[in-house]
C-alpha cells in the first residue's frame, strides 16, 4: 500500500515568516511530485509541481525533492494570510500511472497577522 | 474558459440507492479522474478516463463504476450505496498527455449524503 505521510497541524506561521511543510512517501517507484493548497470548503488547486532532486522555485513557493530519504517539502516564503489553508502534498507513479495519485492527509497552516 | 462542471452538488441518497455523477472538463482536456475525499481518508484515487478508456483504477468495490464520453464528459456511478459512502466526490481534468501527468484541475465536487 502506498503511502504519503503529512503531519496534520495547525502550522502557525506568523505573517511574513517562512512556513515549512514536509512530505514523506513510500513508494521508491515514484516519480512525480504535487502540492495542491485547499481552501475551507473549496476543491484542491495545484500550486507546484517537482519531478527532479534539487530546489524549484515558483515565486513565493519552493518545493524541494530528495528522492534518496523518499521526501518532499514545501517552502512558503513571506507568508500571509491568504496562504492559510491545507496543504496536500501528491505523489505519482511512472507513465503508465497516469493521473493516479496518492495524496497525504494534507497540513493546515495558519498565518496570524 | 470555463472550469470543471460537476453536477449535482449536493444530493441526499437512502442505503441501497444507486447515485449518478456528472462532470465536464475543460475544454481540451482529455482526461478525467475521479476522487473520493472523507475527513477520515482524505483523498482516495478511484477511476481515470483517458480518450473513453479507463485508464486506471483505484482500489474500490466494483460499485464504483464510471465511464467517459466521445465528448470527454464523465460520469460515475454507485450502486447499492453504504453508509460509509457518504463524501465529497471530486472530478479532475487535465489534458491526459505524459506531459502533464498530475497536473489536476478540480470540480467544486458532488457532496454525497447517504442516510
Amino acid at each position: 500500500q502506498k503511502e504519503v505521510e503529512q503531519n496534520s497541524g495547525p502550522l502557525s506561521v506568523p505573517e511574513g515568516a517562512i512556513a515549512s511543510l514536509n512530505c514523506t512517501y513510500s513508494d521508491r517507484g515514484s516519480q512525480s511530485f504535487f502540492w495542491y493548497r485547499q481552501y475551507s470548503g473549496k476543491s484542491p488547486e495545484l500550486i507546484m509541481f517537482i519531478y527532479s532532486n534539487g530546489d524549484k522555485e515558483d515565486g513565493r513557493f519552493t518545493a524541494q525533492l530528495n528522492k534518496a530519504s523518499q521526501y518532499v517539502s514545501l517552502l512558503i516564503r513571506d507568508s500571509q494570510p491568504s496562504d492559510s489553508a491545507t496543504y496536500l502534498c501528491a505523489v505519482g507513479g511512472d507513465q503508465a500511472a497516469g493521473n493516479k495519485l496518492t495524496f497525504g492527509g494534507g497540513t493546515r497552516v495558519l498565518v496570524k497577522p | 474558459k470555463a472550469g470543471v462542471t460537476q453536477t449535482p452538488r449536493y444530493l441526499i441518497k437512502t442505503r441501497g440507492q444507486q447515485v449518478t455523477l456528472s462532470c465536464s472538463p475543460i475544454s481540451g482536456h482529455r482526461s478525467v479522474s475521479w476522487y473520493q475525499q472523507t475527513p477520515g481518508q482524505g483523498l482516495q484515487f478511484l477511476f481515470e478516463y483517458f480518450s473513453e478508456t479507463q485508464r486506471n483504477k483505484g482500489n474500490f468495490p466494483g460499485r464504483f463504476s464510471g465511464r467517459q464520453f466521445s465528448n470527454s464528459r464523465s460520469e460515475m456511478n454507485v450502486s447499492t450505496l453504504e453508509l460509509g459512502d457518504s463524501a465529497l466526490y471530486l472530478c479532475a481534468s487535465s489534458f491526459g498527455d505524459r506531459d502533464y501527468t498530475g497536473e489536476l484541475f478540480f470540480g467544486e465536487g458532488s457532496r454525497l449524503t447517504v442516510l
